[in-house]
């Protein structure tokens, strides 16, 4: 029943310092995707890849990076934290059959701080 | 651009109906996405409309109406529980999802 699982939950880094976010996810999707979601603002897309190996800029990928090196896993990474990139992240999986519903199913989100 | 406009915060009484309006100009359509988040945790979906017309979900219902790019979620019978934000999403004409601030709804006794 894990679903989509994200690790951290919780992060508090110094500005330029580095990080990795991962994304699990246990139901054999191909498309994954990392958002980040703001105060009064809508979530938008950093990354997302469309199936193991590759990945694609959303858009807001400035200063993150992706790797899908393996199908169930989708990482995110800070190369230097900056205070803007303070956020809630999500990381999201779906079937990528647009023809039904496209529903996405989110993990339960990575609140960093960057100070 | 692409837009999607819906009230930033509305509130309702436990037992009453509550509409909440989405509004959106995109380039293209595939499809209308309600979810629904809870405060702290991850957003859920709720429906999807790609024709136009009323989809009905137990107490929760979405219209849609592609020549006037409006759609609204109908929640009947509110509970407490439905206390959350309500986010709206467009699938663009390259398959990209455009989200809505969401709404927030707070149900009162």
């Amino acid at each position: 029943n894990a679903g989509v699982t994200q690790t951290p939950k919780f992060r508090v880094l110094k500005t330029g310092q580095s990080m990795t976010l991962l994304c699990a996810q246990d139901m054999n999707h191909e498309y994954m995707y990392w958002y980040r979601q703001d105060p009064g603002m809508g979530l938008r897309l950093i990354h997302y890849s469309v199936g193991e190996g590759t990945t694609a800029k959303g858009e807001v990928p400035d200063g993150y990076n992706v790797s899908r090196l393996k199908k169930q896993n989708f990482l995110l990474g800070l190369e230097s934290a900056a205070p803007s990139q303070t956020s809630v992240y999500f990381c999201a999986s779906s079937s990528g059959d647009y023809a039904n519903t496209g529903e996405l199913f989110f993990g339960e989100g990575s609140r960093l701080t960057v100070l | 651009g692409q837009n999607i406009d819906q009230p930033t915060e509305m509130t309702a009484t436990e037992g009453a109906i509550v509409q909440i309006n989405c509004t959106y100009q995109t380039s293209g359509f595939n499809g209308l996405f309600w979810y629904q988040q809870h405060a702290g945790e991850a957003p859920t979906f709720l429906s999807y409309n790609v024709l136009d017309g009323l989809e009905e979900k137990g107490r929760f219902s979405s219209f849609l109406s592609r020549s006037k790019g409006y759609s609204y979620l109908l929640l009947k019978e509110l509970q407490m529980k439905d206390s959350a934000s309500y986010l709206c999403a467009v699938m663009d004409s390259n398959y990209q999802l455009i989200w809505g601030a969401g709404t927030k709804l707070i149900i009162k006794p």
